[in-house]
């Protein structure tokens, strides 16, 4: 299994540039989730999903946003990007309510610049 | 919402035992989590605390009190590799097992 992989690894966007982030995992896992990581701040909560065709809002929403067509894939699209979206976004995924187990499993991260 | 405090920074010795401490104060709890992330990497998970008590696995033990809204992590026979960040997790009520809320981690530096 390749687990959770994220493209692309690195990217700079200009200001009101759009674009989209790509998740996906081969595990089979139901949830899924988008985090952002800015120094001194941890990870803070994007969008999740508890499944396909589900998605709800976590901690930081604005100028995101998600779908969830399949289970495999979980693509964040930045709308307009700004310098203050500069950071480095992780996603992760977990088994599901019906596993006893609720480890997630990272991808390895895109590094976004904004400038 | 959730508040999740750990310290910053802490160095130890190679060889030598460290306990990473956090505190949460929530409006629901439902397990809290212990990461390793080292530089510029995802982060991993260590262990899931959901029942008061200590879980221990290898090196790594993990300890929750749910009355006290406290948990630790301990580290044994410290290694240059244990040179990480480490962060506590939170999950709530609702959202299935991925809506965690993060702390904002610990720096471990383990010196010879």
């Amino acid at each position: 299994n390749a687990g959770v992989t994220q493209t692309p690894k690195f990217q700079v966007l200009k200001t009101g540039q759009s674009m989209t982030l790509q998740c996906a995992q081969d595990m089979n896992h139901e949830y899924m989730s988008w985090y952002r990581q800015d120094p001194g701040m941890g990870l803070r909560l994007i969008h999740y999903s508890v499944g396909a065709g589900i998605t709800d809002q976590g901690e930081v929403p604005n100028g995101y946003n998600v779908s969830r067509s399949t289970t495999e894939d979980f693509p964040l699209r930045l709308l307009s990007a700004a310098p203050s979206q500069t950071s480095v976004y992780f996603c992760a995924s977990t088994p599901g309510h019906s596993s006893v187990s609720y480890e997630q499993y990272f991808g390895p991260g895109t590094r976004l610049t904004v400038t | 919402g959730q508040n999740i405090d750990q310290p910053t920074e802490m160095t130890a010795t190679e060889g030598a035992i460290v306990q990473i401490n956090c505190t949460y104060q929530t409006s629901g709890f439902n397990g809290l989590f212990w990461y390793q992330q080292h530089a510029g990497e995802a982060p991993t998970f260590l262990s899931y605390n959901v029942l008061d008590g200590l879980e221990e696995k290898g090196r790594f033990s993990s300890f929750l009190s749910r009355s006290k809204g406290y948990s630790y992590l301990l580290l044994k026979e410290l290694q240059m590799k244990d040179s990480a960040s480490y962060l506590c997790a939170v999950k709530g009520l609702t959202g299935g097992g991925n809506k965690l809320t993060f702390g904002t981690g610990t720096q471990l530096k383990v010196e010879l």
